[in-house]
């Protein structure tokens, strides 16, 4: 079993659908957590870190389960340049360790 | 500008060629890292370092090498490059790694760099 993993998609749906991705990790003491977004073969940028508590940015909710270990991403009325991959980041131990586990990715095209 | 510059961005080599992929950032960060991007396997990290001095390997480091003598570099060394190394790397840096303190997690990429080995 992969430690983190994600559904490759792709997710296809119109514009303003909303869209959901999970991301599961296998490490139950694993610290951290983000999602990147990766537009075609360009570097990964950040989208947003996901909190314990849940988060939100705009359209964008991350959610965080640690009883069944995944993490969540929401997206709400979905746009044309919401296409993209979305990669799940997971630092898999406690403090001082230099490893970030990524997720394979997530591809969504959203249709207009 | 805030950046992670990766060189270069391009190469086409031949098998055992050995070739230096450089990497510089600007931003005084402590963490530096390198990664592997594969159609179907996604990013892999190949070496991190936490700190000048400190390098450590990651899940696939064999055939690599780094360095770390400088806080701002951290080029990636390919001694005998094979036509298994094909691939798009990416270097990424952050403030530092570690703890719960996500903002200081996050990581800031180059560009990528696309490699063939023939």
């Amino acid at each position: 079993r992969k430690e983190v993993e994600q559904d490759p998609g792709p997710f296809n749906v119109p514009e303003g659908a909303t869209v959901a991705f999970n991301c599961t990790y296998s490490n139950s003491a694993s610290q951290s957590f983000f999602w990147y977004r990766q537009d075609c073969r360009k570097e990964p940028k950040l989208l947003m870190s996901v909190y314990s508590s849940g988060n939100e940015d705009g359209r964008f909710t991350a959610q965080l389960n640690r009883a069944s270990q995944y993490i969540s991403l929401l997206i709400r009325d979905s746009k044309l340049s919401d296409s993209a991959t979305y990669l799940c980041v997971v630092t898999p131990r406690s403090s001082n360790t230099g490893k970030l586990i990524f997720g394979q990715g997530t591809t969504l095209q959203v249709k207009p | 500008e805030a950046q992670v510059t990766q060189n270069p961005r391009y190469l086409i080599t031949v098998t055992g060629k050995k070739l230096t992929v450089t990497c510089s950032q600007n931003m005084n960060h402590e963490y530096m890292s390198w990664y592997r991007q594969d159609p179907g396997l996604g990013l892999r990290q190949i070496y991190y370092s936490m700190n000048v001095e400190v390098t450590d390997k990651g899940d696939v480091p064999e055939g690599y090498k780094v360095s770390r003598k400088e806080k701002r570099n951290f080029p990636l060394i390919l001694e005998s490059p094979s036509p298994n190394q094909t691939s798009l790397y990416f270097c990424a840096s952050s403030p530092f790694l570690g703890g719960a303190t996500s903002g200081a997690n996050v990581l800031t990429f180059g560009a990528g760099s696309r490699l063939t080995v023939l």
